[in-house]
């Protein structure tokens, strides 16, 4: 089966600009999470969807992070504006109720540069 | 907050000898871990997982865990490396609405 797909793989932006991040879960897979990965550190969870609604989103900085999941398939993850220290890799994973608890799929996740 | 602690953040070996990576997780009942491995450029990638049933957890590539709830350790190891292990190696803890909490990662360096 295909994999998570994310888009693009590599961005750089100036701050106060906005990006926009795309992630296309494997085909069936009811849970989507973004996380955030600052170099160094281990992958922290921004949000959680189940289907199109939110689980939990209490790690998004709302301020300047904004996602979504339109029809429980496809989902973008917005920055507007970009902070320096929103420099970091952003990870899709995708989940489904059959597979064993816990189980994520990652995709290859974008890296962001902010200058 | 229920968290894992990874002791190293690098490690290097030399090809054919044996890996060991440091866990520790913070004291809870019956706690759901995991080890994720991430080569460069690829997504994250499940080694192999606890759920409370064999303590010895075997995993891809010849990795096994041992979950030891009197040291709340869950360490992960290898017997002879090789040259495709080194990649950077992450110890995760299961939460509730199936969510993960990553630990800050071990590099593991293989050397010739």
């Amino acid at each position: 089966e295909a994999g998570v797909a994310q888009s693009p793989r590599y961005k750089i932006i100036e701050k106060r600009q906005s990006v926009a991040f795309w992630c296309n879960p494997i085909s069936g897979h009811a849970t989507l999470y973004w996380y955030q990965q600052i170099l160094g550190q281990g992958p922290k969870l921004l949000i959680q969807f189940q289907n199109n609604g939110v689980v939990d989103d209490s790690q998004l900085p709302k301020d300047r992070f904004s996602a979504e999941r339109l029809k429980g398939v496809d989902s973008t993850l917005k920055i507007q504006p970009a902070k320096l220290e929103d420099s970091a890799v952003y990870l899709c994973a995708s989940s489904s109720v059959t597979s064993g608890v816990y189980e994520q799929y990652f995709g290859p996740g974008t890296r962001l540069t902010v200058t | 907050a229920q968290s894992v602690t990874q002791l190293d953040s690098h490690v290097s070996v030399s090809e054919g000898t044996p890996v060991l990576l440091r866990c520790n997780y913070s004291s809870s009942y019956s706690p759901s871990l995991f080890w994720y491995v991430q080569h460069p450029n690829k997504g994250l990638q499940l080694l192999l997982k606890y759920t409370s049933a064999a303590t010895l957890v075997k995993g891809i590539n010849g990795f096994e865990a041992e979950f030891k709830k009197s040291e709340t350790s869950f360490h992960l190891t290898k017997p002879s490396a090789h040259m495709s292990d080194a990649a950077e190696y992450f110890c995760v803890r299961g939460g509730s609405a199936r969510q993960l909490t990553f630990g800050s990662g071990t590099q593991l360096t293989v050397l010739p």
